[in-house]
């Protein structure tokens, strides 16, 4: 078993809806906890950093963990076609802050 | 502000050779990582270096190293190339590893045939 598990759909909505993103994982000692977005042909790209628990909002985006239940999220609002791309979550802290353990990825199409 | 360069892009090699990536950080960032993506096994860590020392490294064979300058440049190096180590080699780097999340290059496409 994996220790960080990701739908990787792929997810197809309509333009303006509310996307749901989440990611569950096994190891208790994730402290940071990340969401990253890749264009294709591109690196990833940091979208939402979150230490510990609870909600963090940037603009159309939020990042909820539950530690309790080993489980994140990242909602996005108002969802765009430029919103299209390959979104990763990623944890550390287990080992160390420095090594990112990633899951798979979710394959998000926003349609116009 | 300059972000992270990998160099080369693109790579073709030979099962059997060696391998040198390169990697330059963001000015100011001392921490520079180094993952792993394939599709099937996706982003996977290989090792971190901070002020030239290596302080974590993943579940790789010895065939995987790296080094970081003195300026925090960093390079990786593959030896017997395998065919399993197509790839997009990423490198990323954060002011000091682990806060505020790490910021990635573009990557090197490696393909060894």
């Amino acid at each position: 078993q994996k220790e960080v598990e990701q739908d990787p759909g792929p997810l197809s909505v309509p333009e303006g809806a509310i996307v749901s993103l989440n990611c569950t994982y096994s190891n208790s000692a994730f402290q940071y906890f990340m969401w990253y977005r890749q264009y294709s042909r591109k690196g990833p790209e940091l979208l939402m950093y979150t230490y510990s628990s609870g909600n963090k909002e940037d603009g159309r985006f939020t990042a909820q963990v539950d530690k309790s239940s080993k489980y994140i999220s990242l909602f996005i609002r108002d969802s765009q076609p430029s919103d299209s791309a390959t979104y990763l979550c990623a944890m550390s802290g287990a080992q160390g802050a420095q090594k990112l353990v990633f899951g798979q990825g979710t394959r998000l199409t926003i349609n116009p | 502000k300059a972000g992270v360069t990998q160099t080369p892009r693109y790579l073709i090699k030979t099962r059997g050779q060696q391998v040198t990536l390169s990697c330059s950080p963001i000015s100011g960032h001392r921490s520079v990582s180094w993952y792993q993506q394939t599709p099937g096994q996706g982003l996977q860590f290989l090792f971190e270096y901070f002020s030239e020392t290596q302080r974590n490294k993943g579940n790789f064979p010895g065939r995987f190293s790296g080094r970081q300058f003195s300026n925090s440049r960093s390079e990786m190096n593959v030896s017997t190339l395998e065919l399993g180590d197509s790839a997009l080699y990423l490198c990323a780097s954060s002011p000091f590893g682990g806060d505020y999340g790490y910021t990635f290059g573009s990557g090197t496409r490696l393909t060894v045939v």
